[in-house]
């Protein structure tokens, strides 16, 4: 059966530091990968689409990487702040399916 | 101010009651989409429609029900046939008109259904 997997261990770091967030997907040949924010009782938040034919994806402090080969995604989240505290869930598939997100928390 | 409305934002359902949670978005969308998240789970998609009068079931339709009678409005009824109905309702749109856009969802703010 198809299944996104994302790391189930919120995320705690100290401000400044980078966080690592991991996704993993089986029974899936995606053509894209998405993240989103969401934050606690809100709507969740695109952040960055990345390609099966591209390696890496920047958008100011964020960097994602798509190995299609592992059928991993990579998001990094650089020079993190306090504000980037929320949980962020991959999405991935023609009709959408979302993990259940790694909730991040940056101390300050 | 372009963007998807859900209301209400809370609710509270009786046992045996049906229940309707609204969507409407003005950013001339053709695609809609509703989601239930429990903790701990990934966001789970109950019924999507890609055109107005047409609507599919997703993957956990049963005891839910939806309409689309216009391209603005998609409202989702809770049925009393939802016997776990507590969780966080979401309601999503999608442009369909770029390759690149097509498949980023934008989201509403959610409703918090209770059981009372």
């Amino acid at each position: 059966s198809q299944k996104i997997e994302q790391n189930s261990e919120a995320l705690n770091i100290q401000e400044g530091k980078t966080a690592t967030l991991t996704c993993n997907y089986t029974n899936y040949s995606p053509a894209y990968l998405q993240w989103y924010r969401q934050d606690p009782g809100r709507g969740p938040v695109f952040l960055l689409l990345i390609r099966e034919n591209e390696k890496e994806k920047r958008k100011e402090r964020l960097k994602v990487t798509f190995d299609t080969t592992l059928k991993q995604s990579l998001f990094h989240i650089t020079a993190s702040q306090p504000a980037d505290s929320a949980t962020y869930l991959c999405a991935l598939g023609g009709k959408l399916s979302f993990g259940a997100g790694t909730t991040v928390t940056v101390r300050a | 101010d372009g963007g998807i409305t859900q209301s209400p934002k809370y609710l509270f359902r009786k046992e045996g009651q049906n229940v309707t949670l609204s969507c409407e978005q003005n950013l001339n969308h053709d695609a809609m989409y509703w989601y239930r998240q429990d903790p701990g789970q990934g966001l789970r998609l109950i019924y999507y429609s890609q055109i107005v009068n047409d609507f599919q079931k997703g993957d956990i339709a049963e005891g839910y029900s939806v309409s689309r009678e216009k391209k603005e409005s998609f409202p989702l009824t809770v049925t009393s046939a939802q016997k776990n109905p507590t969780a966080f309702y979401l309601c999503a749109s999608r442009a369909t008109m770029t390759e690149l856009a097509k498949n980023i969802q934008y989201f509403g703010a959610g409703t918090r259904l209770s059981v009372l």
